[in-house]
């Protein structure tokens, strides 16, 4: 099975600064196509999860620019450029190279 | 749009039984993979099944397999997930959601299930 790690698993940031989480997998999540399937989600206080970036760095449409994803083999980061009052939430990373599997979750909170 | 819609949850006994169903419109069913995920009270994202658009496969997470089954009626652009001898760990709310490129690019509102005696 893949074991997914996020560091760290609460995050408190000021409005206007940087955030940055790291999702580590226990084996490589790079698939015989090419293709590295790594995607990251964010649950908003009372909603459903919601994509927002595939396949490590692929921006889902409509989704602010502000998020970036990176990485390769087994070490990921979500980076949210300018954290804003409405990026509350859990951010979950999940892999998708063998069945499925999210990580803890990282809750961030604004100062 | 892309919608889905959960409905079925509700109480139930343990080793007793009950069934998901999850609604779709705004895409070719058939084309599209569909999972479970659940979360329970106060907890993170737990994977629990998935089935290909065509019905013809389909996978559990080890904590649900034997127990759990999921299905699909792509005639009523409609998934299922059918709970058998669910215990008490088993109470969350179980999401549906639209696979795309290994991700899961629509996600349902979810429906919760408690299973209590």
């Amino acid at each position: 099975d893949v074991v997914m790690t996020q560091t760290p698993l609460s995050l408190s940031v000021t409005p206007g600064q940087p955030a940055s989480i790291s999702c580590k997998s226990s084996q490589r999540l790079l698939h015989s196509n090419g293709k590295t399937y790594l995607s990251w989600y964010v649950q908003k206080p009372g909603q459903s999860p919601q994509l927002l970036i595939y396949e490590v760095s692929s921006r889902l449409s409509g989704v602010s620019e502000r998020f970036s994803g990176s990485g390769s083999g087994t070490d990921f980061t979500l980076k949210i450029s300018r954290v804003e009052a409405e990026d509350v939430g859990v951010y979950y990373c999940m892999q998708g190279i063998q069945l499925r599997t999210f990580g803890q979750g990282t809750k961030v909170e604004i100062k | 749009q892309v919608q889905l819609v959960e409905s079925g949850g509700g109480v139930v006994q343990p080793g007793g039984s009950l069934t998901l169903s999850c609604a779709a419109s705004g895409f070719t069913f058939s084309d599209s993979g569909i999972h479970w995920v659940r979360q329970a009270p106060g907890k993170g994202l737990e994977w629990v099944a998935l089935i290909w658009g065509d019905g013809s496969s389909d996978f559990y997470a080890d904590s649900v397999k034997g127990r759990f089954t999921i299905s699909r009626d792509n005639s009523k652009n409609t998934l299922y997930l059918q709970m058998s001898s669910p215990r008490e760990e088993d109470t969350a709310v179980y999401y549906c959601a639209k696979d795309s490129n290994r991700a899961l690019d629509c996600w349902g509102q979810g429906t919760l299930v408690t299973v209590s005696s």
